[in-house]
């Protein structure tokens, strides 16, 4: 079965600064996919970035980046240059052949 | 605007009195699920539907049911509702099931059971 585990429950950041969410996941599928939601409070559900496993390069997308290590079953996102609106409860996932599995969750606080 | 959309929002009841969590989505997706979440244990997936008349039972059924007689509608019902399903319900749809598509998600209904 998939898992994907969030071990950091809480985290806070300076404004400006950069921080790292960590998530690893245990899959048997060859083809699959890994994402980071991002939950406001507001409780809306947006998409921040998404990972073929297939590519080898890392996703970016604008302030987010993720460090994509394959073997190790790791898949992190990086927020630089941290804001106040990157405050919000953030869920890594990973779906392929089955129904998409989330992790706990980690609430990043940003400290202004 | 391509939108999932949950009613209602906000809802308190009591135990046993039958409920539906209605959803519709406007995007011609074929991929429809439903996800509780709870403080700490994140979302957990409750039934999913791969297309029409098509229903599958994802990590937490149990107390619940759904229905999938239109692409659009995949209402979620529970028939003895009970304090432990006091929680946040989200809605969500992606073009098919495969995990390469995005899921768009409604807002969220929250629901309260006494």
């Amino acid at each position: 079965a998939q898992t994907v585990t969030q071990s950091q429950p809480e985290m806070s950041v300076q404004e400006a600064e950069t921080v790292t969410l960590s998530c690893t996941y245990d899959t048997s599928e060859s083809d699959y996919y890994l994402f980071w939601y991002k939950q406001p409070p507001s409780r809306q559900m947006i998409l921040v970035i998404r990972q073929e496993a297939y590519k080898q390069q890392n996703a970016t997308e604008n302030r987010f980046s993720v460090n994509f290590q394959k073997a190790a079953k790791s898949f992190s996102l990086k927020i630089s240059d941290s804001q106040l609106g990157d405050a919000a409860m953030y869920f890594c996932a990973q779906g392929g052949n089955t129904p998409l599995v989330f992790g706990k969750g980690t609430r990043l606080s940003v400290i202004a | 605007e391509a939108q999932v959309t949950q009613n209602p929002r906000y809802l308190i009841t009591v135990t046993g009195k039958k409920l539906t969590v209605t959803c519709s989505q406007n995007m011609n997706h074929e991929y429809m699920s439903w996800y509780r979440q709870d403080p700490g244990l994140g979302l957990r997936q409750i039934y999913y539907s791969m297309n029409v008349e098509v229903t599958d039972k994802g990590d937490v059924p149990e107390g619940y049911k759904v229905s999938r007689k239109e692409k659009r509608n995949f209402p979620l019902i529970l028939e003895s509702p009970s304090p432990n399903q006091t929680s946040l319900y989200f809605c969500a749809s992606s073009l098919s099931w495969e995990g390469a598509n995005v899921l768009t998600f409604g807002a969220g209904s929250r629901l309260t059971v006494l």
